[in-house]
């Protein structure tokens, strides 16, 4: 089926492990964007995309690397995790600027 | 980094109500104001793009209008239901950076009573 498919859902891990988080999408939109949803911030922007091969930082990078080596793919990988990465995750894509952004339905990351 | 206001952060009305709130953003440089919908233990959906000044758009009953000269939109719900319940963010896009990005507010949390 068409659409955004965020895996895995829910994903526990341990502080120094990496992580890496799947983001793909069927519509062949150019741009796609990685969000973090914490109480009390709502949601911040760690990187966004235009195009395959093309990446730049959003509001809270660090800690953070993602690569969009495929137009329907942008994984997000946690290096070395740490607790305060725990969050929920949740990938976008768009066709192009000014058109709405669609939302995967989040992945659930905990960090022991 | 866009300062986006949303008023008010939480909002509880009564079923039938209307009610409406307000996101302020920087004008300079806009070209997008996105409106989202986001329920608890879901993803945000879009509800409303809007790119011209003195635009207007409606689905069912929620409607929202936007001033580009002075930075500000308005969302409206005429006669809220239960199912309303939900934050609802705002999202301009700025000229300034790459396009496509956009800026979030931290939205606004209606809950409507039965």
């Amino acid at each position: 089926d068409a659409g955004i498919t965020q895996s895995p859902r829910y994903k526990i891990t341990e502080t120094g492990r990496q992580v890496t988080l799947m983001c793909h999408q069927t519509w062949s939109h150019s741009y796609m964007f990685w969000y973090r949803q914490d109480l009390g911030h709502g949601l911040r922007l760690i990187y966004y995309s235009a195009a395959a091969d093309i990446t730049d930082k959003g509001e809270v990078p660090d800690g953070y690397v993602v690569s969009r080596s495929k137009t329907e793919n942008f994984p997000l990988t946690l290096e070395s995790a740490t607790r305060s990465q725990t969050s929920v995750y949740f990938c976008a894509s768009s066709e192009q600027e000014a058109q709405p952004q669609h939302f995967g339905d989040g992945t659930r990351l905990s960090i022991l | 980094i866009l300062n986006v206001e949303q008023s008010p952060q939480s909002l509880h009305v009564q079923e039938g109500d209307s009610t409406n709130f307000t996101c302020s953003f920087p004008s300079s440089n806009f070209y997008a104001l996105h409106w989202y919908r986001w329920e608890t233990a879901k993803s945000p959906e879009a509800l409303f793009v809007m790119t011209l000044n003195g635009d207007e758009k409606k689905k069912g009953r929620i409607s929202a209008t936007l001033n580009t000269k002075e930075g500000y939109s308005y969302l409206y719900i005429k006669g809220s239901q239960p199912e309303d319940s939900a934050t609802y963010l705002c999202a301009p896009g700025d000229r300034g950076s790459t396009l496509g990005r956009l800026y979030f507010g931290r939205g606004t949390q209606l809950t409507v009573w039965p």
